[in-house]
């Protein structure tokens, strides 16, 4: 089975321009969380899908940051007009419709910001 | 008051020593637990799911104290490939949202 994968692996913009992360999560799994770490801070949840349904946004940072889910299957979360303080790894997870199980990550997307 | 906190340490650890670390939630509603081991520039992975018996898994024993909501975990016999960031996430049914702890790092050192 494959596993939640993210796309692209890195990415290095200039401040002001336009990155798309992707997430492919494993096929069934409803539920779609992106989380973000920055350089030496805990890793802070983003938003969460349901399906193509936004559960949960209230970890994004402002309105610079758009996530979508068309269809239910994989996701995009577009960062527009990047900013230094974007630079970090973006994590992708998937889980189960039930919620209550294990959520399995992607490798993530390093971004940087320069 | 952050929802789930733990220890950032590092906690070094002779190779073959004992160590545990807990991790606190605040949220009374939360329903179910997990530690995930994350390695550096890796994703995090499951350890162990939390059980409200405890539950061992080889040298690894994990608690839940919902009385007083933490959660522990105990490494037995610490091998160097131990040597991660330990995340304690919580689970709350409300929402199906996992938050996740700051980590805790552990260094096992022969």
């Amino acid at each position: 089975e494959a596993g939640v994968t993210q796309f692209p692996s890195h990415s290095v913009i200039e401040k002001g321009q336009t990155v798309t992360l992707r997430c492919d999560p494993i096929s069934g799994h409803d539920n779609l969380y992106w989380y973000r770490r920055v350089m030496g801070k805990e890793i802070k949840f983003l938003l969460h899908f349901v399906k193509e349904s936004k559960q949960d946004e209230s970890g994004m940072p402002n309105n610079r940051f758009l996530a979508e889910r068309t269809g239910g299957t994989y996701s995009t979360l577009k960062v527009q007009p990047a900013e230094l303080e974007d630079s970090g790894v973006y994590f992708c997870a998937s889980s189960h419709p039930t919620g209550n199980t294990e959520a399995f990550f992607g490798q993530g997307t390093r971004l940087t910001v320069v | 008051r952050k929802e789930v906190e733990q220890d950032p340490g590092p906690f070094n650890v002779p190779e073959g020593a004992t160590v545990a670390f807990n991790c606190t939630y605040s949220n009374s509603a939360s329903q179910s637990f997990f530690w995930y081991r994350q390695d550096c520039r890796k994703e995090p992975k499951l350890l162990m799911s939390v059980y409200s018996s405890g539950n061992e898994d080889g040298r690894f024993t994990a608690q839940l104290n919902r009385a007083s909501q933490y959660i522990s975990l105990l490494i037995r016999d610490s091998k160097l490939s131990d040597s991660a960031t330990y995340l304690c996430v919580v689970f709350k049914a409300a929402g199906n949202k996992l938050t996740f702890g700051g980590g805790t790092r552990v260094l096992v050192k022969p």
